[in-house]
């Protein structure tokens, strides 16, 4: 079955700071690998799409990277601000080549809370 | 740009109660799916469309019916509402690849209690 599992579960650093949370994955085949972020009480929305040929991938202060050899990701985030509090959740799509979406797999996410 | 719409933001139904989620997207997207949150859990497929006139059953389509009559508007109908559908329901919409979907953009969320 495939399965995307995060961590930590949650998290909670300083403004300021930096942070890394990790997704890995059992997708496979695999086509692309996204992160959302998702502030409390609204909808998730897209920070990166990398695809498996894709290392790194940055969105202002946050980087994505992609393993697809350990099938890992981390999501970076630098110098955090009180905005960046939400969880962040990731989302592998396998490689269908039939133009259905039916198969995304969510992980369950990280909840990052940043405090003054 | 109104984006992916979804009402009402909050419901509270009895148990027995039918009720529609509307959702709707002003993006020319051909996908749309709704998806429900539960504490704990990934975001997961109820149903999903991948034009006017076609719909297929995602992991959990028990209890929920959807129509697409048209490419901007995809309604989520609960048929018999159960405490086990109190959720968060999400409504989402993308273009499509050849390799699958596009970017998913969501609403803002419909918050669902059943008594």
């Amino acid at each position: 079955k495939n399965q995307v599992e995060q961590s930590p579960q949650s998290l909670i650093i300083l403004e300021g700071k930096n942070c890394t949370l990790q997704c890995n994955y059992t997708v496979s085949p695999f086509s692309n690998l996204r992160w959302y972020k998702q502030d409390t009480g609204r909808g998730p929305v897209s920070l990166t799409i990398m695809t498996f040929s894709e290392n790194t991938k940055s969105n202002g202060r946050y980087t994505a990277t992609l393993d697809a050899d350990t099938k890992q990701s981390s999501l970076h985030i630098t110098a955090s601000q009180l905005s960046d509090s939400a969880s962040y959740i990731c989302v592998v799509s396998p490689n269908l080549n039939t133009g259905t979406a039916s198969k995304l797999t969510f992980g369950t996410g990280t909840r990052l809370q940043v405090m003054l | 740009n109104a984006g992916v719409t979804q009402t009402p933001k909050f419901q509270v139904l009895k148990t027995g109660q039918s009720m529609t989620l509307q959702c709707a997207q002003d993006m020319n997207h051909e996908y749309m799916s709704w998806y429900r949150q539960d504490p704990g859990m990934g975001l997961r497929l109820i149903h999903y469309s991948v034009g006017a006139g076609i719909t297929d059953q995602g992991e959990v389509p028990n209890g929920y019916n959807v129509s697409r009559s048209t490419t901007e508007d995809f309604p989520l109908r609960l048929l018999s509402a159960a405490p086990s559908q109190t959720s968060v329901y999400f409504c989402a919409s993308s273009y499509r690849t050849i390799r699958g979907t596009g970017e998913l953009f969501f609403g803002e969320g419909s918050r669902l209690t059943v008594l």
